[in-house]
């Protein structure tokens, strides 16, 4: 079935370095609908970035992330870490290669940036 | 931001006590979806709904949860008999269908804590 695989479940960054998390995903399916979404403390996941289509860039809020299918992946990437990206981050892929599809979240990457 | 509302925030119930939840999705969104979160941080699919109709649901939804989205009301999960193992944050989020406006926006959640 669907899955998705986020390595680290625990990145410490100092300010202004990049970061990169990471995310694979597993499907049949041809056409993949994968997104990243954050989640702050106490609060609900807020959507970050989407993509179905290989090889483009997407950017919003300074992150930026590029659906591979060649190697099934979908990496967030950002250039320089702000106190304020500390948060729960979530890949999550579309069921059955469907928009209207439920989500399978990756398990999560807490990404934790220090002055 | 996210437009969908949940009712209530918070609630709390003794085990075998029935629990309530509600959810308004967003305007003009037909597609609802039920996810759990527990205290991990692992997310759970429960049901989606496509207006009234039930799209997808998992095995355990079947059984002691019930969900609606009735026409002109708000859509609800219910557990009939709640169990320790279901304190977690519920989510519901909504979407479009719209080819290009699919993404899954959430509501704050209910958080539920069976004693």
């Amino acid at each position: 079935g669907d899955s998705v695989t986020q390595t680290e479940g625990l990145v410490t960054l100092t300010e202004g370095l990049p970061v990169m998390l990471n995310c694979t995903y597993q499907t049949i399916y041809s056409n993949p609908f994968l997104f990243w979404y954050v989640q702050h403390l106490n609060e609900s996941p807020r959507l970050l970035l989407k993509s179905f289509t290989d090889n483009k860039r997407t950017e919003h809020q300074g992150f930026h992330a590029t659906l591979h299918k060649s190697s099934s992946s979908f990496h967030l990437q950002k250039s320089s870490a702000q106190l304020s990206d500390s948060a729960l981050y979530y890949c999550a892929l579309s069921d059955r290669g469907s928009a209207l599809g439920r989500l399978h979240f990756g398990a999560g990457t807490q990404l934790i940036v220090i002055p | 931001n996210s437009k969908v509302i949940q009712t209530p925030r918070y609630l709390v119930k003794g085990q075998g006590q029935k629990a309530k939840m509600r959810c308004i999705p967003e305007k003009g969104h037909p597609v609802v979806f039920w996810y759990q979160q527990n205290k991990n941080n692992e997310f759970k699919f429960l049901i989606n709904f496509q207006n009234q109709e039930v799209l997808q649901q998992i095995d355990m939804t079947e059984k002691r949860f019930s969900a609606e989205c009735p026409s002109n009301s708000p859509c609800s999960l219910e557990i009939q008999s709640s169990e320790a193992g279901d304190s977690a944050l519920y989510l519901c989020a909504s979407s479009h269908r719209d080819w290009d406006s699919y993404e899954q926006y959430f509501g704050p959640g209910t958080r539920l804590t069976v004693l």
